[in-house]
């Protein structure tokens, strides 16, 4: 079965710092991707960030980068140098080759002044 | 227009009412879903559609029907609805070309859902 975890329901990072959402996932397939998704108050996910699960180094999109450890089955979202605007529900979500996506329970992040 | 919209944003219905929500993807993508998301709990998959064919269902109250005319538009047609069915639904695309896993999943802004 796919599963994906996320341990933290909320997190608070003081502005500029930097911050680690954890996500794990459960699979047994070769081949999936890993995702994070970012849900303003508004309601829209918005895409942050893909990483391939044959892909050798780390994706990084501008302040996010994952940190992928494969072995650990473990895809940890870090937003570099946060802002008052990165304050959000953060959704970590996996993708099958069956076209199914699983997304976990989400961490709400509060960034403070 | 660019991405995913949805119509309308926000709506109230009653229980005896019949409404539709429409979503439509500019992306050129081939499969489409709708999500149900309610107040503290997780994203639940309601239906997924590839090349207009439904391929998931997940044991969605048929009080919820859905529809796909083509690869860019998606409905979800609401009738006799419970209270316990205000939440926001979601609806997404992506594409299905190459590496099936490597395609994203880009998503609408919602229509908040409130039953009275």
């Amino acid at each position: 079965a796919q599963k994906i975890t996320q341990t933290q329901p909320g997190m608070f990072v003081q502005e500029k710092e930097a911050v680690t959402l954890d996500c794990t996932y459960d699979t047994s397939d070769q081949s999936y991707g890993l995702f994070w998704y970012k849900q303003p108050s508004s309601g829209e996910m918005i895409f942050l960030i893909y990483q391939g699960s044959y892909d050798e180094q780390n994706a990084t999109e501008g302040r996010y980068s994952l940190n992928f450890q494969k072995a650990r089955k473990s895809a940890n979202l870090v937003i570099s140098a946060s802002q008052l605007g990165d304050s959000a529900m953060y959704f970590c979500a996996m993708r099958d080759n069956f076209n199914k996506f699983y997304f976990g329970s989400g961490t709400k992040l509060n960034v403070k002044p | 227009e660019t991405g995913v919209t949805q119509t309308p944003r926000h709506l109230v219905m009653g229980m005896t009412n019949k409404k539709s929500l429409k979503c439509e993807q500019h992306l050129g993508h081939n499969a489409m879903y709708w999500y149900k998301q309610s107040a503290k709990k997780p994203l639940e998959l309601m239906f997924v559609y590839n090349f207009k064919e439904q391929t998931e269902n997940n044991s969605v109250p048929s009080r919820f029907s859905p529809e796909c005319p083509n690869s860019s538009h998606l409905f979800l047609h609401l009738h006799t609805l419970q209270p316990e069915d205000s939440a926001l639904y979601l609806c997404a695309s992506s594409g299905t070309s190459g590496r099936v896993s490597q395609e994203t999943q880009y998503f609408g802004p919602g229509t908040r859902l409130l039953v009275l």
